[in-house]
C-alpha cells in the first residue's frame, strides 16, 4: 500500500496568514492527489484534486502543487472558516490512502 | 440538490453485524463509483472501500477484507454490509460520490455520516 506522510501535524496561524501544508507519497504518485478539509461534525470537502485543480467553488485562496512524491496546499489570507482539519489522499492504487492529517488552528 | 444521506449506524456487539445505507439523489447515480470512508473517534479519516458503477470492481482497505462488502442497487442506493465487528470498527462512516476528470479520481459529494459504536 501507498503510505501518506504530512507535515505539519498542526499549525498555529492568524487570519490573514499564508499558510503551506506539505504531503509526501510513500513511491511515485504523479499527480493522483486530492486535498480535503475536513470540520468537526462536518462532512469533509473537496478543495484540490489531480494535485492543482480547484474543484468549481472553492476559493481561489486554495491552491495545490506537486507531482512525484512531494506535494503542497497553500492556503493565503486565510478566513475564520479556514480552521480545519486537511487530508491529502493519494488515488494512484487501491486502497486510496489518507495522509494522517494538519490540524489549523487559529493563533 | 446533490445530496448523499447514509443511515443504519448504531450500538452492536463485537462480532455482531450491521448494514449501512446511503441514498443518493440530485445526480445518476448509476454513472458514478461510490465509496465509504470512516473516522474513529480522535483519528483521521481512512478510506474503507469502493464500488464502481456496474459493481464488477470493488476494492478494500486491508483492515476490512473478508469482512465489509459493498454493494449497490443501481437505483440511488449504496450499502457497505459489515460482519464480524469489532471495536476498531468504531467510526462514523460516510459515503461519498467518486467523480473522475480525465483520470483523476475524487470525492466530490459527501454524506454527513452515520456513526458506528461496537461495544459490549
Amino acid at each position: 500500500d501507498i503510505q501518506m506522510t504530512q507535515s505539519p501535524s498542526s499549525l498555529s496561524a492568524s487570519v490573514g496568514d499564508r499558510v503551506t501544508i506539505t504531503c509526501r507519497a510513500s513511491r511515485n504518485i504523479g499527480s493522483y492527489l486530492n486535498w480535503y478539509q475536513h470540520r468537526l461534525g462536518k462532512a469533509p470537502r473537496l478543495l484540490i484534486y489531480g494535485a492543482s485543480s480547484l474543484l468549481s467553488g472553492v476559493p481561489s485562496r486554495f491552491s495545490g502543487s506537486g507531482s512525484g512524491t512531494d506535494f503542497t496546499l497553500t492556503i493565503t489570507s486565510l478566513q475564520p472558516e479556514d480552521f480545519a482539519t486537511y487530508y491529502c489522499q493519494q488515488t494512484y492504487s487501491p486502497p486510496r490512502t489518507f495522509g494522517p492529517g494538519t490540524k489549523l488552528e487559529i493563533k | 440538490e446533490v445530496q448523499l444521506v447514509e443511515s443504519g449506524g448504531g450500538l452492536v456487539q463485537p462480532g455482531g453485524s450491521l448494514r449501512l445505507s446511503c441514498a443518493a439523489s440530485g445526480f445518476t447515480f448509476r454513472s458514478y463509483w461510490m465509496s465509504w470512508v470512516r473516522q474513529a473517534p480522535g483519528k483521521g479519516l481512512e478510506w474503507v472501500a469502493n464500488i464502481k458503477q456496474d459493481g464488477s470492481e470493488k476494492y478494500y482497505v486491508e483492515s476490512v477484507k473478508g469482512r465489509f462488502t459493498i454493494s449497490r442497487d443501481n437505483e440511488n442506493s449504496l450499502y457497505l454490509q459489515m460482519n464480524s465487528l469489532r471495536a476498531e470498527d468504531t467510526a462514523i462512516y460516510f459515503c461519498a460520490r467518486d467523480r473522475k476528470v480525465l483520470n483523476y479520481f475524487h470525492m466530490d459529494v459527501w454524506g454527513q455520516g452515520t456513526p458506528v459504536t461496537v461495544s459490549s
